[in-house]
C-alpha cells in the first residue's frame, strides 16, 4: 500500500516553454501533498505544500508564477514549470501524506528528471 | 529552514560488516525524525518515525536511535548486505507537516 506514482519520469525540454508533471497516490487519498527539488549533491528541498482543494503554499524563494502546482483532487497534484529555463533544470519529487497538521509519514513518488535545453 | 546534517556522506562497506552513520538536527523546538532509504530510480522508503528521546527502532538489521536533547540519531546497519546500498535520507519534522532533510548517507556495500 501507500504508493504514489509521479510521470514523466524524465523530461527534455527547450528554453521557454512549460512542462507539467503529474503527481498521483495510487491506493489511498492524500489530504496534503508536498513537491520538493533537489539540486546535485544537495538535500532535498520543500518547495511548497498543498491541500486538495486549496491554494498551495511555497516556501520562502520559491516563484509561485514559475511553479503552478494544482491539487484538484485528494489523488492527484500537479506542477508546472513555466517558461522553463536552463537554471530550473532539476529532479523533482512529490510525496503525499494522509494527514495535515501532525507530523505523519509521506510516500513519496520516484522523481522527475528535468533537463531545459 | 532547519539545518540537518548527516555524515559521512557515503561509504563504502564490506559485506557481512556492521555500520552506522550520523544524522543531526537542531534541538530546540523537535517534534520528530524521519528515516528514509532511497534506491536508485525509485521512491524513498520509509524506515521510521521518531519522536521521543531515548526512542530506538528496528526494523530487520537497521535500527535506529534518537537524542532530541543533544539534537542527533544514529542509523545501523548490521551484518550489511549488498541490497542494502542505497541513499539513507534523515528528515526533521518543523511544523506544518514540513520536512528539512539532510544531503544523506550514501551506502554502498562491497560483495
Amino acid at each position: 500500500g501507500a504508493v504514489v506514482s509521479q510521470h514523466p519520469s524524465r523530461v527534455i525540454c527547450k528554453s521557454g516553454t512549460s512542462v507539467k508533471i503529474e503527481c498521483r497516490s495510487l491506493d489511498f487519498q492524500a489530504t496534503t501533498m508536498f513537491w520538493y527539488r533537489q539540486f546535485p549533491k544537495q538535500s532535498l528541498m520543500l518547495m511548497a505544500t498543498s491541500n486538495e482543494g486549496s491554494k498551495a503554499t511555497y516556501e520562502q524563494g520559491v516563484e509561485k508564477d514559475k511553479f503552478l502546482i494544482n491539487h484538484a483532487s485528494l489523488t492527484l497534484s500537479t506542477l508546472t514549470v513555466t517558461s522553463a529555463h536552463p537554471e530550473d533544470s532539476s529532479f523533482y519529487i512529490c510525496s503525499a501524506s494522509t494527514a495535515s497538521g501532525t507530523y505523519n509519514e509521506q510516500f513519496f513518488g520516484p522523481g522527475t528528471r528535468l533537463t531545459v535545453l | 529552514i532547519l539545518n540537518v546534517e548527516q555524515s559521512p556522506q557515503s561509504l563504502h562497506v564490506q559485506e557481512g560488516d556492521s555500520t552506522n552513520f550520523t544524522c543531526s538536527f537542531p534541538s530546540s523546538n523537535f517534534y520528530a525524525l524521519h528515516w528514509y532509504r532511497w534506491e536508485t530510480a525509485k521512491s524513498p522508503e520509509a524506515l521510521f518515525v521518531m519522536t521521543l528521546n531515548g526512542d530506538e527502532k528496528k526494523k530487520g538489521r537497521i535500527s535506529a536511535t534518537l537524542n532530541t536533547k543533544e539534537g542527533y540519531s544514529y542509523l545501523y546497519i548490521k551484518g550489511s548486505q549488498p541490497e542494502d546500498s542505497a541513499t539513507y535520507l534523515c528528515a526533521s519534522f518543523y511544523g506544518n507537516n514540513r520536512l528539512a532533510f539532510g544531503k544523506g548517507n550514501q551506502v554502498v556495500v562491497i560483495p
